[in-house]
């Protein structure tokens, strides 16, 4: 069965500064991976996914994740974070079929001013 | 489109009663995943629904029971409620619920048990 690892529970970084959130999963067969973000009081929202193709994916509001297959990772970054990034971000891994969705514990940004 | 609806939104509850959930998926979609959100454990999957046929079930004891509808509304009952049980139950739809296939998650519902 597939497993993911969120290796940060909390992360505060400072606006405008840098920021990896980092993910390793376990998994012997093909993978499907994704980053959803959860807002206070909020759902979760899908922020990016890899599928297949390119192991580079991006998001609308500057946010990259790369897959690595060799090292069974899938970190997040951005180049520069606002204040408004501010969430509960979570990793989580899928395989084909009818399996289910398996997350991360979360990884809590706070972006100070 | 309307997204996910999940009602009640929040609720309260004391230990040994039990309580019913409800959630309605975007038109059209035909899964319907559970999962329980806790500061501690994550979100941990439930159970999943397709053509209300139960699919996939996670690791939760026989209280914890749900149940889709031919519209694929989907409700999720836990019963004799422990303190435990306290969480966020988020419901989360999609077209096929496989594979590549998005999830599209609720607000949730926020039950306590006193």
């Amino acid at each position: 069965a597939q497993s993911v690892t969120q290796l940060d529970s909390q992360v505060p970084v400072f606006e405008e500064a840098p920021v990896e959130l980092r993910c390793n999963y376990s998994s012997s067969v093909s993978v499907y991976l994704f980053w959803y973000v959860q807002y206070p009081n909020q759902g979760l929202q899908l922020l990016l996914k890899y599928l297949s193709g390119s192991t580079l994916v991006k998001s609308i509001n500057g946010f990259e994740a790369e897959f690595n297959k060799s090292q069974t990772s899938f970190h997040l970054r951005k180049p520069s974070v606002h204040i408004s990034d501010t969430a509960e971000y979570f990793c989580a891994v899928r395989t084909a079929g009818n399996t289910p969705l398996v997350f991360g514990k979360g990884t809590r940004l706070s972006v100070i001013a | 489109k309307a997204g996910v609806t999940q009602t009640p939104r929040y609720l309260i509850k004391t230990r040994g009663q039990q309580v019913t959930l409800s959630c309605s998926p975007i038109s059209g979609h035909r899964s319907v995943s559970w999962y329980q959100q806790t500061p501690g454990q994550g979100l941990q999957f439930l159970f999943e629904y397709f053509s209300e046929t139960q699919r996939n079930k996670g690791n939760f004891p026989g209280r914890f029971s749900g149940r889709q509808f031919s519209n694929s509304r989907s409700e999720m009952n836990v019963s004799t409620l422990e303190l435990g049980d306290s969480a966020l139950y988020l419901c989360a739809s999609s077209l096929e619920g496989t594979g590549s296939g998005e999830l599209f998650f609720g607000e949730g519902s926020r039950l306590t048990v006193l």
